[in-house]
């Protein structure tokens, strides 16, 4: 089956031009997350849907971050007026669900995609 | 200090020895999560566990939860096990997200 997908796997823009990065999450997964992994910082978590709302925002590191999903599936990042210290690759995951129940205590395996290396210059 | 600390940050074996990578953390969590991410590759999950022990071909990850600390092992180790590990928790905050917290990752070179 399909897992998790991005685009584009590489992205090179200019200092000031807006970004807009994607995720297709596996089919009936839930809840979807974005981080980030960059040199410097390792990895580091930015936001967190659940179906189409975004009940954690709180790793998203300024306004020009922002992220939306549509029908439960699909997610764009979009990053506006880009900076240098935003290069870095972008990864995505999703799990089955989100919650409070199951054997797992509520916590699934997340699965990750391949991520899309942004540069910018 | 991190909430997640991994040793340890690089690590060179022979094939065939028993490797150990260790990982603590600071706060409540729901599990315990060991990453594998090879050079220029993707991140694949090997395991989430949040008690004991779990076991899958040579890899052995455990999780003392009164410590707070979890272990990888790889037996009998291989050239292609060479990869970033990556140790990371859902912390527990009611309510909230299971999003991961990170460790800094352990580099292991397994040489022929």
């Amino acid at each position: 089956g399909a897992g998790v997908s991005q685009s584009p796997s590489n992205k090179v823009t200019e200092k000031g031009k807006d970004v807009e990065l994607r995720c297709d999450p596996i089919s009936g997964h839930t809840a979807l997350y974005w981080y980030r992994q960059s040199l410097g910082q390792g990895l580091e978590f930015l936001i967190y849907f659940q179906g189409n709302s975004a009940p954690d925002k709180s790793g998203l590191p300024s306004d020009r971050f922002s992220a939306e999903r549509t029908g439960g599936s699909v997610s764009t990042l979009t990053i506006q007026r880009t900076q240098q210290e935003d290069s870095a690759v972008y990864l995505c995951a999703s799990s089955l669900h989100e919650g409070l129940g199951g054997t797992s205590g509520g916590t699934d395996t997340q699965y990750f995609g391949p991520g899309t290396r942004l540069t910018v210059l | 200090k991190n909430e997640v600390e991994q040793s340890p940050q690089n690590l060179t074996a022979q094939e065939g020895e028993f490797i150990t990578i260790n990982c603590s953390y600071s706060v409540g969590i729901s599990a315990l999560h060991w990453l594998q991410q090879h050079p220029g590759g993707g991140i694949v999950s090997l395991f989430m566990l949040s008690s004991g022990k779990k076991k899958h071909g040579r890899l052995i990850a455990t999780i003392n939860i009164q410590e707070k600390h979890s272990s990888l092992h790889i037996t009998a180790s291989h050239p292609r096990d060479s990869a970033v590990y990556i140790c990371a928790v859902s912390a527990r905050r009611g309510g909230a997200t299971n999003k991961l917290i990170f460790g800094t990752g352990t580099l292991l070179a397994v040489q022929p």
